[in-house]
């Protein structure tokens, strides 16, 4: 059971480059989400998903997209990186119950420096 | 909004004293609250939870209890080992989890 499968793990990037960071679960989730993680700031929902086609924004979505056409993915787009977008970024996954997330997943992270 | 306060940390401990990290809320109605820990290269694991007012959650020493009077979930263990240095994350169910800022708590031999 690989629960939540994050690629790349590292991945370095000039200002201006655009990339794509993948997420895949295996445990029928409906909810996925990208958290970005920085130092003496915890971590900040980006983009969150309840199901197939369906996405939102969080606290700081400028910069990146999303898109969810299937339940197993949610990758996260980086349209053109810039030096504040270093940071480590995390995909999380969960059922959805009557108050929302039961238990969060996380993957392993992505460790992202734009130069 | 909704949203969740911890303490600032670093923190650090020697070995068999006792943790208190604290955790208060502000939230429209009675979210779930949890508690979630980082170790060193990992990404964050669920540690504990609950559900509704007067709960216990605990796992591995730790525990917490949802105090709706005060809106905290302080998180305690009584007697810290050296592989419970980490990073430690408070936060709150508003339909998406809200995070704290982490408390790094570092545990010496």
């Amino acid at each position: 059971n690989a629960g939540v499968t994050q690629t790349p793990k590292f991945q370095v990037l000039k200002t201006g480059q655009s990339m794509t960071l993948q997420c895949a679960q295996d445990m029928n989730h409906e909810y996925m989400s990208w958290y970005r993680q920085d130092p003496g700031m915890g971590l900040r929902l980006i983009h969150y998903s309840v199901g197939a086609g369906i996405t939102d924004q969080g606290e700081v979505p400028n910069g990146y997209n999303v898109s969810r056409s299937t339940t197993e993915d949610f990758p996260l787009r980086l349209l053109s990186a810039a030096p504040s977008q270093t940071s480590v970024y995390f995909c999380a996954s969960s059922r959805l119950r009557g108050q929302g997330v039961e238990k969060l997943f996380f993957g392993s992270g992505t460790q992202l420096s734009v130069l | 909004g909704n949203s969740v306060t911890q303490m600032e940390g670093p923190v650090t401990l020697s070995e068999e004293a006792f943790l208190t990290i604290n955790c208060t809320y502000t939230a429209t109605g009675y979210p779930s609250l949890f508690w979630y820990v980082q170790y060193p290269g990992e990404g964050l694991q669920l540690l504990l939870k609950a559900t509704k007012a007067d709960d216990k959650g605990s796992n591995k020493g730790f525990e917490a209890t949802y105090r709706k009077e005060t809106t905290s979930f302080h998180l305690e263990k009584g007697s810290v080992q050296v592989s419970d240095s980490a990073v430690y994350f408070c936060a709150l169910n508003d339909y998406k989890l809200s995070f704290g800022a982490g408390t790094t708590v570092t545990v010496r031999a």
